[in-house]
């Protein structure tokens, strides 16, 4: 067990639709990520997020957001959800940057498929 | 822009074979994080190793082993006398040494299955 969990672990929606993925760092990490892998894609960075503030983006659609919260969980938001949005999402998260350890741990993943 | 190249897609041996899992990887920075993790058939991301680019001492725990050449950008992964439960996609990833900001570029993996 990471100490990483993000729920749903499965979601299914239809296309047009808007979902919300959440993800509770271990305790103590101050770093969020979000990361996308898909069939065609791999593993793709999507957003970082550190204390509250977005630090980092990767490649991230318009209709995708994320935020993180005073209690350092986080949401990514997905909109106008398509079929090729199917995915697995992961989360992960790592202890402070000035720690100087910067393995992520991640969670299980919210399986997305969109029909 | 960072890049990691996993070449072999998939991966087959007999139980108790050795295995090396190669990965290639690019990057203009001087400092960075080189990582394995692995993704068995559950489908959850487990940190395996992270290697400091400085530290090119190969790195051994357990049946796993790690040789890292700064020379050839490569860092290779080799699992001796394989098991059926090393059956797993394995990813190589890299993320610059820069506090606040440590996303990981991964490989398209390697995918190993053990045959008992």
């Amino acid at each position: 067990d990471s100490g990483v969990t993000q729920t749903p672990k499965h979601l299914i929606t239809a296309t047009g639709q808007r979902v919300t993925l959440r993800c509770s760092p271990r305790s103590g990490d101050l770093s969020v990520y979000w990361y996308q892998q898909s069939l065609d894609q791999g593993l793709q960075f999507l957003i970082q997020y550190y204390n509250g503030e977005e630090r980092a983006k990767g490649n991230i659609l318009e209709r995708f957001s994320a935020q993180q919260f005073p209690d350092l969980h986080s949401e990514l938001n997905l909109s106008s959800l398509e079929l090729g949005d199917s995915a697995l999402y992961f989360c992960a998260s790592s202890v402070s940057p000035q720690e100087g350890e910067t393995e992520a741990f991640f969670g299980q993943g919210t399986r997305l498929t969109v029909v | 822009a960072q890049k990691v190249t996993q070449a072999q897609t998939e991966i087959s041996v007999v139980e108790k074979e050795d295995v090396t899992l190669d990965c290639v990887y690019e990057t203009r920075d001087t400092t960075y994080y080189l990582f394995w993790y692995k993704q068995p058939p559950s489908g959850e991301l487990v940190f395996l190793i992270r290697r400091n680019s400085f530290d090119e001492q190969n790195e051994i725990s357990g049946r796993y082993s790690w040789n890292f050449q700064k020379s050839t950008s490569s860092f290779n992964f080799t699992i001796t006398a394989s098991q059926v439960v090393d059956s797993a996609v394995y990813f190589c990833a890299l993320s610059e040494a820069d506090f606040g900001n440590e996303k990981l570029t991964f490989g398209t993996g390697t995918r190993l299955t053990i045959i008992p």
